[in-house]
């Protein structure tokens, strides 16, 4: 268990809605990473944070924000959120905390399964 | 191209046999390789890391790296129901890329 919890579990939102997913985390995990999860397309970095106020944009970026406050809490916010947004959203953290995290596996948590009608 | 390309599967095999599961790569500067478990409505699990060539073995899991090749595969051996999941190679150059996935069957 790496300590990451992902709220909500659940979440059916409308078109246009902003929506805000959070990531706790509770071992003081520099490296965390937001990814979304589609058929067809495998798992596909949106964001990801190495280090409090420090993010980045990953692969499929184009909708989404980001914030990291704390170094235990990630957020993800789709700020007008799209059909095409509808999908599964994992948290993950790299397995290191030093400089070998780098090159770490993540481990992920359990995920958020988002609607959006 | 795609940057991490698995078998297409699904896989299907008898219990007891050995599932073998392939994956290449572009990025011939890749330096971490990973292997997870995925069971349907869940997360991926990490299941073996291999950082460089030649076999690594892990209970009934054996991971095999080539890099001149580009290749890593994982072998199952002595394949169980439990095993029937959707297994993900991910693959780590200049960033952490994961395949689409093959999905295992086992059948009793």
């Amino acid at each position: 268990d790496a300590g990451i919890t992902q709220s909500p579990r659940h979440k059916v939102t409308e078109t246009g809605t902003p929506v805000t997913l959070r990531c706790h985390q509770t071992e003081n995990h520099r490296y965390m990473y937001w990814y979304r999860q589609d058929p067809g397309h495998g798992l596909r970095l949106i964001h990801y944070s190495y280090g409090v106020k420090d993010t980045d944009k990953g692969e499929v970026s184009d909708g989404y924000s980001v914030s990291r406050s704390k170094t235990e809490d990630f957020l993800l916010t789709l700020e007008s959120a799209t059909s095409s947004q509808t999908s599964v959203y994992f948290c993950a953290i790299s397995e290191n905390k030093g400089r070998a995290a780098y090159n770490s596996p993540l481990h992920f948590g359990n995920g958020t399964r988002l609607t959006v009608t | 191209q795609k940057e991490v390309e698995q078998n297409s599967g699904p896989l299907s095999v008898p219990e007891g046999a050995i599932a073998s599961l392939n994956c290449t790569y572009s990025d011939r500067g890749s330096q971490s390789f990973f292997w997870y478990r995925q069971y349907s409505g869940k997360s991926p699990e990490l299941i073996m890391s291999i950082y460089s060539n030649g076999d690594k073995e892990d209970g009934r899991f054996t991971a095999q790296l080539n890099k001149a090749s580009q290749y890593v595969s994982l072998l199952i051996r002595d394949s169980q129901p439990s095993d029937s999941a959707t297994y993900l190679c991910a693959v780590k150059g200049y960033k952490l890329s994961f395949g689409a996935g093959t999905t295992v069957t086992v059948r009793a």
